[in-house]
């Protein structure tokens, strides 16, 4: 079956980390650009980070960034998102989703498979 | 950041009937050289992962069905569901690409009347 699968949330207190991954099953998503999306309780769509193929570049959102880092692991077709200083604001399921650009391609494309998503809770 | 905003927030459309939704970027997100709008159109039902409609603004993403369809350039678009079925029921998304960070429009919900 051709899916994303995310893992990692939970439950965590302000200041604390949690790591979250994507694993990729029926598909390679090594040549294709990775991306992190959120959506917080009952709101919008939040992009939160983003990866070339290689891993050689990334993004992140103006929120996250000095505190999020964006990896992946092409030999084990996964996708990860360290996350650290955790905020209330970030509580949210995260979504990990693939680019439909060209293999290799990078600045991001539209987003054209997603996981199920991986809820965090930022609570003290 | 391009802001996306879209307009109605909610929209209640008869089964059968034609829904509009429109999505306005705060500057172009036309890629000349590709003559390529870089706008994308998503669905999302409740409980379930955003799911791509439409990308380059118009074009279908395969398995969509034809009565979706996208339209605009430049700044104005529109998503068209021509005859609206009960499994429409969700929220839809607006999303520029054409530069980083990557934003959404803050969603349009869609119900039956």
């Amino acid at each position: 079956q051709v899916q994303l699968v995310e893992s990692g949330g939970g439950v965590v207190q302000p200041g604390r980390s949690l790591r979250l991954s994507c694993a990729a099953s029926g598909v390679t998503i090594s040549g294709n650009a990775m991306h992190w999306v959120r959506q917080a309780p009952g709101k919008g769509l939040e992009w939160v980070a983003s990866i070339s193929y290689d891993g050689s570049t990334k993004f992140y959102a103006h929120s996250v960034e000095g505190r999020f880092t964006i990896s992946r692991d092409n030999s084990k077709n996964t996708l990860n998102l360290q996350m650290n200083s955790l905020r209330p604001e970030d509580t949210a399921v995260y979504y990990c989703a693939r680019d439909r650009g060209a293999v290799g391609a990078f600045p991001p494309d539209a987003f054209n498979m997603w996981g199920q998503g991986t809820m965090v809770t930022v609570s003290s | 950041d391009i802001v996306m905003t879209q307009s109605p927030d909610s929209l209640a459309v008869s089964l059968g009937e034609r829904a509009t939704i429109n999505c306005k970027s705060s500057q172009s997100v036309l890629y000349s050289s590709r003559n390529k709008n870089d706008l994308a159109w998503y669905q999302q039902k409740p409980g379930q992962p955003p799911k791509l409609l439409i990308y380059w603004a118009s074009t279908r993403e395969s398995g969509v069905p034809d009565r979706f369809s996208g339209s605009g350039s430049g700044t104005d678009f529109t998503l068209t569901i021509s005859s609206l079925q009960t499994e429409d029921v969700a929220v839809y998304y607006c999303q520029q690409y054409y530069t980083t960070p990557p934003t959404f429009g803050q969603g349009t919900k869609v119900e039956i009347k």
